[in-house]
C-alpha cells in the first residue's frame, strides 16, 4: 500500500513534442505528490508538486493532472526539449512532522533533436 | 539559491569499515532526510529527523546506521560494518516547516563498499 508504480520506465520523444510519464498509488492517506528530475550524478530537484485538493497544476511548460478518484497522476511535459533528457521521478508522502517521500521506479527520459 | 551540501562526494570503504557520511542541510530547514539510491533504481527513504530526533525510519535503516545532529548544522549518517550492499548513492535531504513539504536534496556521496 506504500507504493507509487510509474511507467513507462524509458520514453523517447522527439524536439517539440509531448511526454507523459504515469504514476498511480494506493495509500489514500497520501496528501503530497511532488515530481523530481534528477541528471546523471546529481540529486533529485523538485520540478512541480500537487496536492489533492487540484485536479491540475501547470508551471511553464510541465503540468500535473490529479485524479483523485482513480489514485493516478501523470506529468506532462509539453514542448519537449534536448535539455528535458533526465530521469523524472513521482513521489508521495503523506503530511504531518513525518513527511517522508515514498518514489517511484523512475522514467528515463530522452529527448531527440 | 540555498544547497544542501554532502561531503564527500564519492566515498570508497573496505567492507567491515565504518563510515560517516556529512550534509549540511539549508539552516532554515527543521525536516532532515537520508534517502539512498542503489544504482539504476529508484531512490529510497532510510530515516528522517526532527527537532533531534528521529521521526520515522524504514526497514532498510537497521542497527548499523545512526544519525546525529552534533552541532546547529551538520547532520551525520554513520554507516557501522559496511556491507558490499551498502554501495549506493546516498542522498541527504531538509525542508522547512509548513504546507508546501518542498524537500531540497543535496548532490549525494557515491559510496563503494569492496
Amino acid at each position: 500500500q506504500q507504493q507509487v508504480k510509474q511507467s513507462p520506465q524509458s520514453l523517447i520523444v522527439q524536439k517539440g513534442g509531448i511526454s507523459i510519464i504515469n504514476c498511480a498509488y494506493e495509500n489514500t492517506a497520501f496528501d503530497y505528490f511532488p515530481w523530481y528530475q534528477q541528471f546523471p550524478g546529481k540529486g533529485p530537484a523538485l520540478l512541480i508538486a500537487i496536492r489533492p485538493d487540484v485536479s491540475e497544476k501547470k508551471e511553464g511548460r510541465f503540468t500535473i493532472s490529479f485524479n483523485k478518484s482513480a489514485k493516478q497522476f501523470s506529468l506532462h511535459i509539453m514542448d519537449s526539449q534536448p535539455g528535458d533528457s533526465a530521469t523524472y521521478f513521482c513521489a508521495a508522502s503523506k503530511g504531518g512532522s513525518q513527511g517522508n517521500l515514498i518514489f517511484g521506479k523512475g522514467t528515463k527520459l530522452s529527448v531527440k533533436p | 539559491e540555498p544547497e544542501v551540501t554532502q561531503t564527500p562526494s564519492h566515498q570508497v570503504t573496505q567492507m567491515g569499515q565504518e563510515v560517516i557520511l556529512r550534509c549540511v542541510p539549508i539552516s532554515n530547514h527543521l525536516y532532515f532526510y537520508w534517502y539512498r539510491q542503489i544504482l539504476g533504481q529508484k531512490v529510497e527513504f532510510l530515516v528522517s529527523f526532527y527537532n533531534n530526533e528521529i521521526s520515522e525510519k524504514s526497514e532498510i535503516f537497521d542497527d548499523q546506521f545512526s544519525v546525529e545532529r552534533p552541532d546547529g548544522s551538520n547532520f551525520t549518517l554513520k554507516i557501522r560494518s559496511t556491507k558490499l550492499e551498502d554501495s549506493a548513492m546516498y542522498f541527504c535531504a531538509s525542508r522547512r516547516d509548513g504546507i508546501n513539504y518542498g524537500y531540497t536534496f543535496g548532490s549525494g556521496t557515491r559510496l563503494t563498499v569492496v
